[in-house]
């Protein structure tokens, strides 16, 4: 039982490049989260998903996409990465309540440290 | 949008004392959830403790207890019997009614020999 997996653990971008954060977690859990953490600024949620198939956007959602093709995982991309993505980004995932409310443990990956320049 | 403040950026506690982190938030839900994070140095996010707002009697989890104000929009974190692993950095965050996730700016906690 891995928990949740992040690769890579450490990233560095030329502005415009694009790429895929990975995350991945092996106890079925229905909900899935990105959060990046600035400092002084706390963690902001990015997007999140509550199933396969179904995705949404958080308080921070512009220059990133999201997809949730199975359970499993949940990939971040930045499309045209911009120095202000600079930040360290936090998957995290748990299980759903029986009212489809996230209000169990949420597990974090190890955290992605991505540097663009 | 709910927001979380933290007010506190350091605070530092002796050894064996007991220290109180600050929280207050933002919104016109009725019914939401509460949590305090832990951050080590190692950045892994550990939950310390939560709690439901339609609970009136406050969380525990051994040495660590809440102060729940719901009318104040207030939630504390007490610490008692501080320890060296105490030492972190704690955020406070918010789930809303669409489970969204809103964290504090978070509070150095130093625990001093």
């Amino acid at each position: 039982n891995a928990g949740v997996t992040q690769t890579p653990k450490f990233q560095v971008l030329k502005t415009g490049q694009s790429m895929t954060l990975q995350c991945a977690q092996d106890m079925n859990h229905e909900y899935m989260s990105w959060y990046r953490q600035d400092p002084g600024m706390g963690l902001r949620l990015i997007h999140y998903s509550v199933g396969a198939g179904i995705t949404d956007q958080g308080e921070v959602p512009n220059g990133y996409n999201v997809s949730r093709s199975t359970t499993e995982d949940f990939p971040l991309r930045l499309l045209s990465a911009a120095p202000s993505q600079t930040s360290v980004y936090f998957c995290a995932s748990s299980f759903l309540g029986l009212a489809g409310d996230s209000t169990d443990t949420q597990y974090f990956g190890p955290g992605t440290r991505l540097t663009v320049l | 949008a709910q927001t979380v403040t933290q007010s506190q950026p350091e605070m530092s506690v002796q050894e064996a004392e007991t220290v109180t982190l600050s929280c207050t938030y933002d919104t016109s839900e009725s019914d939401y959830y509460l949590f305090w994070y832990k951050q080590p140095p190692s950045r892994q996010m550990i939950l310390v403790i939560r709690q439901e707002a339609y609970k009136q009697q406050n969380a525990t989890e051994n040495r660590f207890s809440v102060n729940f104000q719901k009318a104040a929009k207030s939630f504390s974190l007490k610490i008692s019997d501080s320890q060296l692993g105490d030492a972190a950095m704690y955020f406070c965050a918010y789930r809303s009614a669409d489970n969204q996730f809103y964290f504090g700016t978070g509070t150095s906690l130093t625990v001093i020999p």
